[in-house]
């Protein structure tokens, strides 16, 4: 199993609304967690961090729920600058070293 | 502030061809890492280094191969380049690697602009 997982979408959403992603996580370990957002054809760039119970900046919020082994996204009064990818990244243990695994995104395409 | 330098942006090879995949950062990071992006597929972990003389394999390693000399470079090499290995390449890096608790931002992946490969 893969270790993050999200829903792919695409999530179509009109301007104004409120809409979640999730991602789920297998390794209980994993102790910070990242949303990354990518635009067509270009590169990831850092949303938010999560390395505790949760993160706010403005109308976007990221909650770590560690019991259910899951990460969200909320994103409120969505704007059309908000339409792209939207990627999970949590830590991968394995190996001789640890690296960071990306889940495979999801697109958000807010419509006016 | 240069921060990941990816050359080339764009390549063209043929099957059976090799070529190197540059990248370079100017931030002193320890960690430097080569993903894939292929539709549906994601980001795909091809190998990591977490500091100079130190490599590892990722998700997807075979293919390729990397070293790491200094600190700022990490180069990507396709030994003989196959039509499966079409794709988006983006090279990243942080200041630190993984695992355990960190001091915050220490994993904070910085990425290149990517790297667009055709392999015919």
């Amino acid at each position: 199993r893969k270790e993050v997982e999200q829903d792919p979408g695409p999530f179509n959403v009109p301007e104004g609304a409120t809409v979640a992603f999730n991602c789920t996580y297998s390794n209980s370990a994993s102790q910070s967690f990242f949303w990354y957002r990518q635009d067509c054809r270009k590169e990831p760039k850092l949303l938010m961090s999560v390395y505790s119970s949760g993160n706010e900046d403005g109308r976007f919020t990221a909650q770590l729920n560690r019991a259910s082994q899951y990460i969200s996204l909320l994103i409120r009064d969505s704007k059309l600058s908000d339409s792209a990818t939207y990627l999970c990244v949590g830590p991968n243990y394995g190996g001789s070293q640890g690296n960071l695994i990306f889940g495979k995104g999801t697109k958000l395409s807010v419509k006016p | 502030n240069a921060g990941v330098t990816q050359t080339p942006k764009f390549q063209v090879l043929k099957t059976g061809q090799s070529m190197t995949l540059q990248c370079a950062q100017d931030m002193n990071h320890e960690y430097m890492s080569w993903y894939r992006q292929d539709p549906g597929m994601g980001l795909r972990l091809i190998h990591y280094s977490v500091g100079a003389g130190i490599t590892d394999q990722g998700e997807v390693p075979n293919g390729y191969n990397v070293s790491r000399s200094t600190t700022e470079d990490f180069p990507l090499r396709l030994l003989s380049a196959a039509p499966s290995q079409t794709s988006v390449y983006f090279c990243a890096s942080s200041p630190r690697g993984v695992a355990g608790p960190l001091p915050t931002g220490a994993n904070v992946l910085t990425f290149g602009a990517g790297s667009r490969l055709t392999v015919l």
